[in-house]
């Protein structure tokens, strides 16, 4: 069965540049997720789109943005980046707000 | 604002012991909770899904049960393995997903 494909798996930018990470999800899922997870960490909310416009925004930095594109992918830009960028980026899917299949994620390395 | 928390961090047990991971939340407005599973540096591989109507669901070797009123849940594991030792998280769906601060569990032979 198809899973959510996340590019690139891994990430390493230096400080002040910028980032882009990519996520397809599952065929026919409708809602896409962002999650960050830090060294140590939980991973955390940032933001989700339903039908490609922003259903809910989480703890994501004015330095981030994000979006659904018309085949459903979703970006997530990261500009003026700082060392504690450094984390695990995970996105997700679902169909109708139902369970949530994540991605391998993408680990991003700010040196 | 809903809070989830885990106990106990850390578990270390032998082969073939029965764990119980256990999870609670401050909130009981939830739609749904997930178990996962994830290996050091890997990704969230989803165990179980209980809806918030239901009490428990069972996976192979595993049996996750959810209490909503008094804001638990727990995760059984039957018969313990060396290949089961990962970090657990409970996460509470409220549109999006609050992880819990995870179980690190160590089943050694």
């Amino acid at each position: 069965a198809a899973g959510v494909i996340q590019s690139p798996r891994h990430l390493i930018k230096e400080k002040r540049e910028t980032a882009t990470l990519k996520c397809y999800p599952i065929p026919r899922h409708d809602t896409v997720y962002w999650y960050q997870q830090g060294p140590g960490q939980d991973p955390q909310f940032l933001i989700s789109f339903y039908e490609k416009m922003q259903s809910d925004k989480g703890s994501i930095p004015d330095r981030f943005s994000a979006q659904q594109f018309s085949d459903y992918h979703s970006e997530l830009n990261m500009s003026s980046l700082e060392l504690g960028d450094s984390a695990l980026y995970f996105c997700a899917s679902s169909f109708n707000s139902y369970e949530q299949y994540f991605g391998p994620g993408t680990r991003l390395t700010v040196t | 604002k809903q809070e989830v928390t885990q106990i106990p961090a850390a578990l270390s047990v032998p082969e073939g012991e029965n764990l119980v991971l256990n999870c609670s939340f401050t909130d009981s407005a939830i739609y749904n909770l997930q178990w996962f599973r994830q290996d050091p540096g890997k990704g969230l591989t989803s165990l179980l899904l209980i809806q918030s109507s239901q009490r428990e669901q069972t996976s192979g070797r595993l049996n996750a049960s959810l209490d909503k009123s008094s804001g638990r849940s727990t995760l059984y594991i039957a018969a313990s393995q060396p290949g089961d030792s990962a970090t657990y998280l409970c996460a509470v769906d409220t549109d999006k997903l609050i992880f819990g601060t995870g179980t690190r569990l160590q089943v050694f032979p």
